[in-house]
């Protein structure tokens, strides 16, 4: 079965070090979703992605964050200058045909920001 | 607002025994529900939707508008039912999902 694959699986990185989180979604998939859960917090939306361009992106998705789709098949996650607060888990989620259709998560990227 | 409220953070068991694991949602207008399965060093995944109304696992979830909830039931509870499920809506236009706190449910033997 295709799966979502996200990449790597464990991230360190100095404060104000760009980060960039790599996700490859399911082929044929069309709208793409950045999450993030803080340890011991709630699964919570960054942004989501459809036909190359943000198609709603939460407050927490400020002017630090950027996500791009390079080539068709890659899917990223840009911090331009991380903090402490960004260390969570991020997951990276995609969907084909209509948004309310199943959305498939990756195994998810740990990111921690010392 | 949308929220989706899980209010037990964890809920223990034992094998045999019958699960609710509750779910309170508020949205304005027809929500689409999930619940979503975490096996321990496992990816996100679905168990099961409200429009579907299968069960899953032996796990059922009725939507009840006027009490506003999604509660996952299951009569007989196995210990590979260990696992954190999170209740979610897709909210707005675009898909993305609220979830809820999740609930860490423990089946004892």
């Amino acid at each position: 079965e295709p799966e979502v694959t996200q990449t790597p699986s464990h991230q360190v990185t100095q404060m104000g070090q760009e980060v960039i989180l790599r996700c490859v979604p399911i082929s044929n998939h069309l709208y793409f979703y950045w999450y993030r859960q803080i340890l011991g917090q709630k699964v919570e939306f960054l942004v989501s992605f459809y036909n190359n361009e943000i198609s709603e992106k939460s407050e927490i998705f400020d002017d630090q964050f950027s996500v791009e789709r390079p080539d068709g098949s890659n899917f990223t996650l840009k911090i331009r200058s991380t903090k402490l607060e960004d260390s969570a888990m991020y997951f990276c989620a995609s969907t084909s045909g209509t948004i309310k259709n199943i959305q498939y998560f990756g195994a998810g990227t740990r990111l921690s920001v010392l | 607002a949308q929220r989706v409220t899980q209010p037990e953070k964890l809920l223990s068991v034992f094998k045999g025994a019958p699960v609710e694991l509750k779910c309170n949602y508020s949205y304005s207008g027809s929500p689409e529900l999930f619940w979503y399965v975490q096996y321990s060093r496992q990816r996100l995944q679905l168990l099961l939707r409200h429009i579907s109304r299968e069960s899953i696992k032996g796990f059922t979830a009725d939507l009840n508008k006027g009490e506003t909830s999604f509660h996952l039931k299951k009569p007989f509870a196995q210990e590979e039912d260990s696992a954190m499920y999170y209740c979610a809506l897709i909210g707005g236009n675009t898909g993305k999902l609220i979830f809820g706190q999740g609930t860490t449910l423990q089946v004892k033997p």
